[in-house]
Protein backbone atom coordinates (compact mmCIF):
# COMPACT_ATOMS: atom_id res chain seq x y z
CA UNK A 1 0.00 0.00 0.00
CA UNK A 2 1.11 3.74 -0.61
CA UNK A 3 2.28 5.24 2.10
CA UNK A 4 1.42 8.87 3.42
CA UNK A 5 3.66 11.24 5.21
CA UNK A 6 2.06 14.09 8.02
CA UNK A 7 3.52 15.86 10.53
CA UNK A 8 3.08 14.85 14.24
CA UNK A 9 1.52 18.11 15.36
CA UNK A 10 0.34 21.15 14.31
CA UNK A 11 -1.21 24.52 16.31
CA UNK A 12 -3.82 26.76 15.17
CA UNK A 13 -5.68 29.55 16.51
CA UNK A 14 -9.10 29.96 16.54
CA UNK A 15 -10.94 31.62 13.80
CA UNK A 16 -8.11 31.38 11.65
CA UNK A 17 -7.98 28.72 8.36
CA UNK A 18 -5.42 25.61 8.75
CA UNK A 19 -3.58 24.05 6.38
CA UNK A 20 -3.01 20.58 7.10
CA UNK A 21 -0.19 18.74 4.83
CA UNK A 22 0.29 15.37 3.75
CA UNK A 23 2.51 13.70 1.28
CA UNK A 24 2.10 10.64 -0.58
CA UNK A 25 4.85 10.28 -3.30
CA UNK A 26 4.38 6.87 -4.34
CA UNK A 27 0.56 7.25 -4.66
CA UNK A 28 -0.78 4.99 -7.44
CA UNK A 29 -3.77 5.72 -10.36
CA UNK A 30 -5.99 3.94 -8.44
CA UNK A 31 -5.76 5.68 -5.18
CA UNK A 32 -7.99 7.97 -3.66
CA UNK A 33 -6.96 10.86 -1.11
CA UNK A 34 -9.60 10.08 1.79
CA UNK A 35 -9.34 12.53 4.67
CA UNK A 36 -10.57 11.34 8.67
CA UNK A 37 -10.39 12.92 12.22
CA UNK A 38 -10.44 11.65 15.08
CA UNK A 39 -11.83 14.14 18.37
CA UNK A 40 -10.78 13.04 21.39
CA UNK A 41 -12.17 9.84 23.39
CA UNK A 42 -14.46 9.27 20.11
CA UNK A 43 -14.13 7.12 16.36
CA UNK A 44 -13.05 8.56 13.44
CA UNK A 45 -15.08 9.92 11.20
CA UNK A 46 -14.66 11.23 7.80
CA UNK A 47 -14.02 14.59 6.28
CA UNK A 48 -13.68 14.50 2.49
CA UNK A 49 -11.98 12.58 -0.36
CA UNK A 50 -10.72 13.11 -3.83
CA UNK A 51 -8.60 11.82 -6.84
CA UNK A 52 -7.53 14.52 -8.85
CA UNK A 53 -9.69 17.40 -8.58
CA UNK A 54 -9.62 19.83 -5.31
CA UNK A 55 -13.13 18.87 -3.20
CA UNK A 56 -14.97 20.75 -1.26
CA UNK A 57 -17.95 20.07 1.61
CA UNK A 58 -19.17 21.67 4.52
CA UNK A 59 -16.55 20.29 6.96
CA UNK A 60 -13.29 21.79 4.79
CA UNK A 61 -11.52 21.63 1.49
CA UNK A 62 -8.85 19.36 0.22
CA UNK A 63 -6.58 20.59 -2.37
CA UNK A 64 -4.70 18.29 -4.44
CA UNK A 65 -1.52 19.00 -6.03
CA UNK A 66 -1.06 18.42 -9.83
CA UNK A 67 1.43 15.60 -9.56
CA UNK A 68 -1.21 13.65 -6.82
CA UNK A 69 1.83 13.26 -4.46
CA UNK A 70 0.69 15.84 -1.92
CA UNK A 71 -2.46 16.91 -1.30
CA UNK A 72 -3.82 19.32 2.02
CA UNK A 73 -7.01 19.56 4.00
CA UNK A 74 -8.08 22.91 4.37
CA UNK A 75 -10.52 24.42 7.14
CA UNK A 76 -11.30 27.37 6.66
CA UNK A 77 -12.21 28.60 10.24
CA UNK A 78 -11.00 26.57 13.07
CA UNK A 79 -12.88 26.38 15.62
CA UNK A 80 -12.21 24.65 19.07
CA UNK A 81 -14.13 21.81 18.01
CA UNK A 82 -11.81 21.00 15.32
CA UNK A 83 -8.74 20.05 17.70
CA UNK A 84 -8.86 16.52 16.23
CA UNK A 85 -6.21 13.98 14.88
CA UNK A 86 -6.27 14.26 11.03
CA UNK A 87 -5.25 11.34 9.34
CA UNK A 88 -4.32 11.28 5.78
CA UNK A 89 -5.20 7.85 4.08
CA UNK A 90 -4.80 6.47 0.34
CA UNK A 91 -7.64 3.74 -0.57
CA UNK A 92 -7.34 1.91 -3.30
CA UNK A 93 -10.39 2.29 -5.63
CA UNK A 94 -9.68 -0.73 -7.94
CA UNK A 95 -11.16 -3.90 -7.77
CA UNK A 96 -10.23 -6.46 -4.52
CA UNK A 97 -9.60 -3.19 -1.61
CA UNK A 98 -12.88 -4.08 0.22
CA UNK A 99 -12.47 -0.31 1.15
CA UNK A 100 -9.96 -1.24 3.28
CA UNK A 101 -8.58 2.03 5.75
CA UNK A 102 -4.97 1.72 6.60
CA UNK A 103 -4.40 4.63 9.32
CA UNK A 104 -1.80 6.23 9.85
CA UNK A 105 -0.16 8.31 13.14
CA UNK A 106 -2.07 11.06 11.86
CA UNK A 107 -1.72 14.71 12.94
CA UNK A 108 -2.47 16.31 16.14
CA UNK A 109 -3.77 19.59 15.57
CA UNK A 110 -4.53 21.70 18.67
CA UNK A 111 -6.47 24.69 18.19
CA UNK A 112 -5.78 28.20 20.82
CA UNK A 113 -8.39 30.09 21.88
CA UNK B 1 -30.87 6.05 12.65
CA UNK B 2 -28.76 4.80 15.99
CA UNK B 3 -25.30 4.81 13.46
CA UNK B 4 -22.94 2.29 14.64
CA UNK B 5 -23.15 1.13 17.88
CA UNK B 6 -20.71 -0.58 20.43
CA UNK B 7 -20.86 -2.48 24.01
CA UNK B 8 -19.47 -2.10 26.41
CA UNK B 9 -18.05 1.23 26.50
CA UNK B 10 -15.26 -0.22 29.35
CA UNK B 11 -14.24 -3.78 30.15
CA UNK B 12 -11.76 -5.38 32.44
CA UNK B 13 -10.43 -8.58 32.14
CA UNK B 14 -8.21 -10.96 33.44
CA UNK B 15 -5.75 -13.19 31.69
CA UNK B 16 -7.09 -15.94 30.00
CA UNK B 17 -10.65 -15.09 30.21
CA UNK B 18 -12.61 -14.66 27.08
CA UNK B 19 -15.50 -12.07 25.76
CA UNK B 20 -17.34 -11.10 22.92
CA UNK B 21 -17.42 -7.44 21.56
CA UNK B 22 -20.53 -6.44 20.35
CA UNK B 23 -21.42 -4.08 17.35
CA UNK B 24 -24.40 -3.05 15.63
CA UNK B 25 -25.65 -1.50 12.86
CA UNK B 26 -28.83 0.45 11.57
CA UNK B 27 -28.07 1.57 8.20
CA UNK B 28 -27.98 -2.16 5.93
CA UNK B 29 -24.66 -1.74 5.01
CA UNK B 30 -22.89 -4.60 4.00
CA UNK B 31 -19.41 -3.90 4.75
CA UNK B 32 -18.19 -3.95 8.20
CA UNK B 33 -14.89 -3.84 10.63
CA UNK B 34 -13.19 -4.00 13.57
CA UNK B 35 -9.85 -1.88 14.44
CA UNK B 36 -7.86 -1.56 17.34
CA UNK B 37 -5.98 1.65 18.39
CA UNK B 38 -3.33 1.41 20.88
CA UNK B 39 -1.86 4.68 22.94
CA UNK B 40 -0.49 7.18 20.49
CA UNK B 41 -1.13 5.35 17.65
CA UNK B 42 -3.02 5.05 14.22
CA UNK B 43 -5.74 1.99 14.14
CA UNK B 44 -4.88 -1.64 12.80
CA UNK B 45 -7.41 -3.58 10.83
CA UNK B 46 -7.99 -6.59 13.00
CA UNK B 47 -10.93 -8.61 10.58
CA UNK B 48 -13.65 -7.63 8.26
CA UNK B 49 -17.15 -8.64 6.53
CA UNK B 50 -18.03 -8.13 3.06
CA UNK B 51 -21.65 -9.37 4.07
CA UNK B 52 -23.53 -11.55 6.50
CA UNK B 53 -21.39 -15.47 6.43
CA UNK B 54 -18.43 -13.51 4.59
CA UNK B 55 -15.51 -12.62 6.77
CA UNK B 56 -11.65 -11.66 5.97
CA UNK B 57 -8.44 -11.09 7.94
CA UNK B 58 -6.34 -7.70 8.61
CA UNK B 59 -3.63 -6.83 9.91
CA UNK B 60 -3.44 -8.16 13.20
CA UNK B 61 -5.98 -11.10 13.46
CA UNK B 62 -4.43 -13.39 16.06
CA UNK B 63 -6.23 -13.54 19.28
CA UNK B 64 -9.59 -13.08 17.68
CA UNK B 65 -12.45 -14.61 15.78
CA UNK B 66 -15.67 -12.73 14.08
CA UNK B 67 -19.03 -13.67 13.00
CA UNK B 68 -21.16 -12.40 10.51
CA UNK B 69 -24.48 -14.19 10.87
CA UNK B 70 -26.73 -10.94 9.94
CA UNK B 71 -26.19 -7.97 8.08
CA UNK B 72 -26.62 -5.95 11.54
CA UNK B 73 -24.13 -7.57 13.63
CA UNK B 74 -20.43 -8.07 13.65
CA UNK B 75 -19.70 -9.39 17.48
CA UNK B 76 -15.88 -9.68 18.03
CA UNK B 77 -14.48 -13.20 20.29
CA UNK B 78 -11.72 -12.96 22.39
CA UNK B 79 -10.74 -16.07 23.41
CA UNK B 80 -7.81 -16.06 25.52
CA UNK B 81 -7.31 -12.48 26.72
CA UNK B 82 -3.75 -11.44 27.25
CA UNK B 83 -2.07 -7.84 28.00
CA UNK B 84 -0.98 -7.05 24.41
CA UNK B 85 -4.66 -6.61 23.96
CA UNK B 86 -5.25 -4.04 25.82
CA UNK B 87 -6.48 -1.60 23.52
CA UNK B 88 -9.16 0.86 22.17
CA UNK B 89 -11.51 -1.04 19.73
CA UNK B 90 -13.22 0.32 16.78
CA UNK B 91 -16.46 -1.03 14.82
CA UNK B 92 -17.00 0.80 11.45
CA UNK B 93 -19.28 0.20 8.86
CA UNK B 94 -19.77 1.68 4.80
CA UNK B 95 -22.19 0.83 2.50
CA UNK B 96 -21.12 -1.43 -0.78
CA UNK B 97 -20.54 0.60 -3.89
CA UNK B 98 -22.65 3.67 -4.39
CA UNK B 99 -21.18 7.17 -4.29
CA UNK B 100 -20.64 7.37 -0.88
CA UNK B 101 -17.61 6.84 0.14
CA UNK B 102 -17.31 6.69 4.08
CA UNK B 103 -17.02 4.51 6.78
CA UNK B 104 -18.89 5.35 9.68
CA UNK B 105 -17.23 4.37 12.93
CA UNK B 106 -19.00 3.86 16.63
CA UNK B 107 -17.49 5.00 19.72
CA UNK B 108 -15.15 2.14 21.03
CA UNK B 109 -14.78 -0.36 23.59
CA UNK B 110 -12.02 0.89 25.69
CA UNK B 111 -10.15 -3.46 26.94
CA UNK B 112 -7.99 -3.72 29.81
CA UNK B 113 -6.55 -6.96 30.45
CA UNK B 114 -4.84 -7.17 33.92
Amino acid sequence: DAKTTQPNSMESNEEEPVHLPCNHSTISGTDYIHWYRQLPSQGPEYVIHGLTSNVNNRMASLAIAEDRKSSTLILHRATLRDAAVYYCILRDRSGGSNYKLTFGKGTLLTVNP
Amino acid sequence: NAGVTQTPKFRILKIGQSMTLQCAQDMNHNYMYWYRQDPGMGLKLIYYSVGAGITDKGEVPNGYNVSRSTTEDFPLRLELAAPSQTSVYFCASREAGGQVDEQFFGPGTRLTVL
